[in-house]
């Protein structure tokens, strides 16, 4: 299948600081690609739609200021948590797709913020 | 938005027994189906793919359409305490995912 390559894996950062979580797809062109987050022995929940070349939409509730996506490229997308907050730690996960081939999911980050 | 809906279990099966789960789905138009397994902290991977109305093996894996009947199921055969983990289908472009069905294969 193909590989989807996420990074970090963790990361822990300061409560007011940034962090950027990069999703790359290593084998084919995603035109869309996701971004999620999980809660412990919660479902995913999709946080917005990321396009190559356009703003990415964002799914109702997520502000999108504070969760900025950059899709510049038809292999990368990238998330960034800005002003991160203790109630941003998550398991953030991205996935990539193509027509009728399903998504495949990158390796998700942990993030805690201290 | 859902349009495909599973039954939330838990489910458990002794090792060595068919662990059977099942999704329907709404849409009478969707064309394809997935299957994903996510283990505990970890990101879901696909398993299965299924297109056309009938049985899809890979392995010890069927995956089972029924459009008239618009369900979709995953069959796990000679199940393994590996085979231990959250299932969860989708279908076409859908990319919102339920909590899936959690299964626990008992040694």
């Amino acid at each position: 299948g193909a590989v989807v390559s996420q990074h970090p894996s963790w990361v822990i950062c300061k409560s007011g600081t940034s962090v950027k979580i990069e999703c790359r797809s290593l084998d084919f062109q995603a035109t869309t690609m996701f971004w999620y987050r999980q809660f412990p022995k919660q479902s995913l929940m999709l946080m917005a739609t990321s396009n190559e070349g356009s703003k990415a939409t964002y799914e109702q509730g997520v502000e999108k200021d504070k969760f900025l996506i950059n899709h510049a490229s038809l292999t990368l997308s990238t998330l960034t948590v800005t002003s991160a907050h203790p109630e941003d730690s998550s398991f953030y996960i991205c996935s990539a797709t193509g027509t009728r081939v399903g998504a495949f999911f990158g390796q998700g980050t942990r993030l805690t913020v201290v | 938005q859902k349009e495909v809906e599973q039954n939330s279990g838990p489910l458990s099966v002794p090792e060595g027994a068919i662990a059977s789960l099942n999704c329907t789905y709404s849409d009478r138009g969707s064309q394809s189906f997935f299957w994903y397994r996510q283990y505990s902290g970890k990101s879901p991977e696909l398993i299965m793919s299924i297109y056309s109305n009938g049985d899809q093996e890979d392995g010890r894996f069927t995956a089972q359409l029924n459009k008239a009947s618009q369900y979709v199921s995953l069959l796990i055969r000679d199940s393994q305490p590996s085979d231990s983990a959250t299932y969860l289908c989708a279908a076409d472009n859908q990319f919102y995912f339920g909590t899936g069905t959690s299964l626990t294969v008992i040694p």
